[in-house]
């Protein structure tokens, strides 16, 4: 079955670059996803990665795929106090998404 | 933009009643889930169902159950609430049962006492 493994809590100043890492473990996973959580809200989707690609790039965001290690990261540039919320990622696999438990972002200002 | 909604935001109950938490979508998505969100588990799937009148269960269904009359309409169902219960319920629909992504409710927080 699928297990999805984060680190659970992450500060990062303003301005600077965000990074959250997740592992995955099953392997005939064809999509991976990134969602964020502001509080009091649902998830909502911010990108997602085909499992043939590498490196997915959208406006501040970066997506990093290691298929062979089954690691994926999520990259933000020049981090802003909206920013802060839970991350979570997400493989698709036997029909389903599995969540990971999620990484809280702080933006210190 | 898909708009999925979940009739209550806050709920509170008591140990014994039955609940029900309800979820619409506009988009005319084939699916429909409902999973629970708890501190330090994460997301867990409760149910879920890929046509009307269709439903499967998912990692946790026990206490639960679900309706699914119509396709925009996708009902959680607490037959006796028990205080651990308690939970943050969020619905979500996807397009198609493939690769469409999730979209999500904005939640509702549920607390039996």
């Amino acid at each position: 079955g699928e297990d999805v493994e984060q680190s659970l809590f992450l500060s990062v100043r303003e301005g600077d670059s965000s990074v959250i890492n997740c592992t995955y473990t099953d392997s005939s996973s064809t999509y991976l996803y990134w969602y964020k959580q502001e509080p009091g809200a649902g998830l909502q989707l911010l990108t997602y990665i085909f499992s043939n690609m590498d490196m997915k790039q959208d406006q501040r965001l970066t997506v990093l795929l290691n298929k062979k290690d089954k690691h994926l990261s999520l990259r933000i540039a020049d981090t802003q106090t909206g920013d802060s919320a839970i991350y979570f990622c997400a493989e698709k696999g036997n029909n389903r998404l599995a969540f990971g438990k999620g990484n809280q972002v702080v933006v210190i200002p | 933009d898909v708009k999925v909604t979940q009739s209550s935001r806050y709920l509170v109950k008591r140990t014994g009643e039955k609940v029900f938490l309800e979820c619409v979508q506009d988009m005319d998505h084939e699916n429909m889930f409902w999973y629970r969100q708890d501190p330090g588990l994460g997301l867990r799937l409760i149910y879920f169902s890929y046509d009307v009148k269709m439903k499967e269960k998912g990692d946790i269904p026990e206490g639960y159950s679900v309706s699914r009359e119509k396709k925009e309409r996708f009902s959680l169902i607490l037959e006796s609430a028990s205080t651990n219960q308690t939970s943050m319920y969020l619905c979500a629909s996807s397009l198609h049962r493939d690769n469409s992504p999730l979209h999500f409710g904005n939640g509702t927080r549920l607390t039996v006492t």
